[in-house]
């Protein structure tokens, strides 16, 4: 089946340091990423949609400076978090999405700014 | 504005009996419904969905039931399990064209299986 490798699965930076997380489709090529966010026991929060060689769409209130989104093949995706700070500290989840086969997510990334 | 809501937010069912997750959506355009599951520290994982063509669905214990007029859905799970007890989230998009748009989720059940 569709598979999404997601690294790392978690990370731990000092304040005011940047973050990336990858995202790839193994086995099928991802006409779109979406990028998430989750906080403990709440719903996937929508921060981006992205299509291959074009800019990312950002959610309302989402900052587009701080994450940086770049897709810039069919089985990569990117998400850069810059300066991050403690708040900046969750789980992000990419999901792939491809039209024949649905959506599909990666495993997620458990951030934590110390 | 929540566009899917999901209830109850927490379940807890003995082994073996049935777990019943309840969705309701507003928008009629939406035309497709999955459901996920998440065990904690990962990512989501499709279940099982359903189009609104058809009322019911089924693979091995889990049930989708679809009621259009009432944009309602609900997942069934039948007997069970310990391994069962993980986070649901219902969702909805709409397909655009030959391809599906952004999903849309509830706010997820918390589903506990006591053995």
């Amino acid at each position: 089946g569709a598979v999404v490798s997601q690294h790392p699965s978690w990370v731990i930076c000092k304040s005011g340091t940047s973050v990336k997380i990858e995202c790839r489709s193994l086995d099928f090529q991802a006409t779109t990423m979406f990028w998430y966010r989750q906080f403990p026991k709440q719903s996937l929060m929508l921060m981006a949609t992205s299509n291959e060689g074009s800019k990312a769409t950002y959610e309302q209130g989402v900052e587009k400076d701080k994450f940086l989104i770049n897709h810039a093949s069919l089985t990569l995706s990117t998400l850069t978090v810059t300066s991050a700070h403690p708040e900046d500290s969750s789980f992000y989840i990419c999901s792939a999405r491809d039209g024949v086969k649905g959506y599909t997510f990666g495993s997620g990334t458990r951030l934590t700014v110390v | 504005q929540q566009q899917v809501k999901q209830s109850p937010q927490s379940l807890i069912v003995q082994k073996g009996g049935i777990s019943i997750i309840n969705c309701a959506y507003e928008n009629t355009a939406f035309d497709y419904f999955p459901w996920y599951q998440q065990f904690p520290g990962k990512g989501p994982a499709l279940l099982i969905a359903i189009r609104p063509d058809v009322s019911e669905k089924k693979e091995g214990r889990f049930t989708i039931s679809f009621n259009k007029s009432a944009k309602q859905f609900s997942l069934h799970i039948m007997d069970s399990q310990p391994g069962d007890s993980a986070t649901y989230f219902c969702a909805a998009t709409r397909r655009g064209g030959s391809t599906l748009g952004r999903l849309y989720f509830g706010r997820g059940t918390q589903l506990t299986v006591w053995p």
